[in-house]
């Protein structure tokens, strides 16, 4: 069955500290993953995705078929950086996504 | 524009009331989505919407009748309520998934629409 964990309901560093999110899922073809995050107050929106390979925000994310993993990570968290992360999953040729059960950054200054 | 705007944001309702939540977007989409989230724990889709049609129903009950009047309207029909369907109702649209060859994936969503049910 398809399925996304992430294993960290609540992770806290402080500013200047690595981060690292651990994301993992489990599905049968060829995965399409996403970190998604919600600022507080503020709306879900698309943090990154593994096929454009970018960084956005400092924050990467590297796309591991044999440790089935998409981990989030950014060397020098800020507190701006204080959010709900949520890895995600398109499930095969639609627009569904699955959500892993998120993670609570908390960047203490 | 590259929002999608949900009304209202907060709605109180009895369990006999009847009530519909609405959901636009401008960005040419062909996909939109209900999803329902309680709180501290992720978005759980209800329905998928591509082209105007119903593709996707994740059991859903009765009580939460979809509609999709136009390419950037959604609609989310409440009759019947429970006190457990207190919830959180985000609305999302993308680009549809078989459309383009620059197909992202990405979903875009609005700020929800908080639903209490007493």
């Amino acid at each position: 069955a398809q399925r996304v964990t992430q294993p960290e309901k609540l992770l806290s560093v402080f500013k200047g500290a690595p981060v690292e999110l651990k994301c993992n899922y489990s599905y049968s073809g060829s995965p399409e993953l996403f970190w998604y995050v919600q600022y507080s107050r503020q709306r879900l929106q698309l943090l990154l995705r593994h096929i454009s390979r970018e960084s956005i925000k400092g924050f990467t994310a590297d796309l591991n078929k044999g440790e089935t993993s998409f981990h989030l990570k950014k060397p020098f968290a800020q507190e701006e950086d204080s959010a709900m992360y949520y890895c995600a999953l398109r499930e095969g040729n639609t627009g569904k996504l699955i959500f892993g059960q998120g993670t609570t950054l908390q960047v203490k200054p | 524009d590259t929002e999608v705007t949900q009304t209202p944001k907060h709605l109180v309702m009895g369990m006999t009331n009847k009530k519909s939540l609405k959901c636009e977007q401008h960005m040419g989409h062909r996909a939109m989505y209900w999803y329902k989230q309680k709180a501290k724990k992720p978005p759980e889709l209800m329905f998928v919407y591509s082209y105007e049609k119903l593709s996707i129903n994740e059991s859903v009950p009765s009580r939460f009748s979809p509609e999709c009047p136009n390419s950037s309207l959604l609609n989310l029909h409440l009759h019947a309520l429970q006190p457990e369907d207190s919830a959180l109702y985000l609305c999302a649209s993308s680009q549809d998934a078989g459309d383009r060859v620059d197909y992202t994936g990405e979903l875009f969503f609005g700020e929800g629409s908080r639903l209490t049910v007493l």
